[in-house]
Order: C-alpha cells, then structure tokens, then sequence
C-alpha cells in the first residue's frame, strides 16, 4: 500500500526554527514528486511547492517562496518542511501529497494525515 | 496565477438527492481539474482527475465534467457518509512555474 506517513504534532514559539517530515513507503520513492499542503484553521488548501525526490529541483508557490524551505533525502525516503523563524501565522495543518502527473494532468494522492503547527506569540 | 471560483460555498441536502458542486477557472485550463473530499478532521482523499475519471475505488455515484473554463461535480444519490467538504484543484502549468490551485471549497451538509 502506497502511504505518506507524517512526523507528529508540533507546538512552537515564534521565533523558533522546526522541520518536520513526511516518509514514503509502498512505491519507489524517486518516482514521484512530492508536494506540500496547508490548511490554516477553518480555511482551505493552499498548495505551497512541490520536490522531485532526488531533490534536484524544487518549486515553490510564490505565496511562500523564501518563507519556507523543502528538501528530500532520497537514501530514507522522506520530504521535509522547514522554518528558519515560525510565525503565529504559520498555525496550520500541514499536508505532505504525493504527486502524480500523466500528460500535463496533475493531482495528489495519497494524503499523508497531516502534522499540526501550533505557534504562539 | 490561475485563479478557481467555487459554488457554492455551502450546500444543505438530503440523503438520495443529487448534487451539483461547479468550478470556474479564470483562464483555459483544458481538463487539468481534479476534485477531493475532506471528512472533518481527517486529509483529502482524491475522487476525481483530469475533470471526469474517477479515481481507483471510487463509487460511480460521483463524477465529473467540464473542459476549459467550467467544470461540474456531481452527486447522483447521496449516502450517509457523502456529508464533507469538496474542493476543486486546477493543474494547468508548465515545468517552470507549476501552479495548483484550489477552489474555495463547498461544505455538504445535511
């Protein structure tokens, strides 16, 4: 079974850094691309950038180009977002998506569950 | 950026109607649509691709359609455990700038 599975929840202050993770199992991890979610209390998905598993190329949404930072380590399998300096505004579900692209159509499936970020002032 | 206007944001319905969720694309985006079902608290699990294939597992009472700039999602007959929130996605992009953007969002309730 193909699955993303995600670190756990996180509860931070602003100002300070954090990584989190997301582990792919159940398929060859340097196929696939893999994307990343949010999902701000209450509110809608916002895609946020996306990373080919060898990590030699990354792309971000421009909503959130220099205010987060993904890599991937292809030897473990896992894609990671970062924060140099997390924000009250940075509370949010985060969702780690894997995805898949045949022609020029694009979607994402599976969904990790999620890591929640809790940032308080 | 591609911009996606979702309707409506919320729908009140009854177990056996049909339903009909649409998706306004700013500029032409083809077929590259896709559709998702959020149950509260839980992630997104993909129903629909490239506008009208439902993915894998899927049950045929859902489906898709549309090309360009409006697209449709539709509910045949709702089920207990149909109540959640749908959002539309748009792939439309080139290698450099991939863009995908969701729609609002409509929440299905009883």
């Amino acid at each position: 079974e193909v699955q993303l599975v995600q670190s756990r929840t996180e509860v931070k202050k602003s100002g300070e850094s954090l990584k989190i993770s997301c582990k792919g199992s159940g398929y060859t991890f340097s196929i696939y691309w893999i994307g990343w979610v949010r999902q701000m209390p209450g509110k809608g998905l916002e895609w946020m950038g996306i990373i080919y598993p060898d990590a030699s190329v990354i792309r971000y949404s421009p909503s959130f180009q220099g205010q987060v930072t993904i890599s991937a380590d292809k030897s473990t399998s896992t894609a990671y977002l970062q924060w140099n300096s997390l924000k009250a505004s940075d509370t949010a579900m985060y969702y780690c998506v894997l995805t898949k692209t045949y022609g020029s159509g694009t979607w994402f499936d599976p969904w990790g569950q999620g890591t929640l970020v809790t940032v308080s002032s | 950026d591609i911009q996606m206007t979702q309707s409506p944001s919320s729908l009140s319905a009854s177990l056996g109607d049909r339903v009909t969720i649409t998706c306004q694309a700013s500029q032409d985006i083809s077929n590259y649509l896709n559709w998702y079902q959020q149950k509260s608290g839980k992630a997104p699990k993909l129903l629909i691709y490239d506008a009208s294939k439902l993915d894998t597992g899927v049950p045929s009472r859902f489906s898709g359609s549309g090309s360009g700039t409006h697209f449709t999602f539709t509910i045949s007959s709702l089920q207990p455990e149909d109540f959640a929130t749908y959002y539309c996605q748009q792939s439309q992009h080139n290698d450099d700038l991939p863009s995908y953007t969701f729609g609002q969002g409509t929440k299905l309730e009883i």
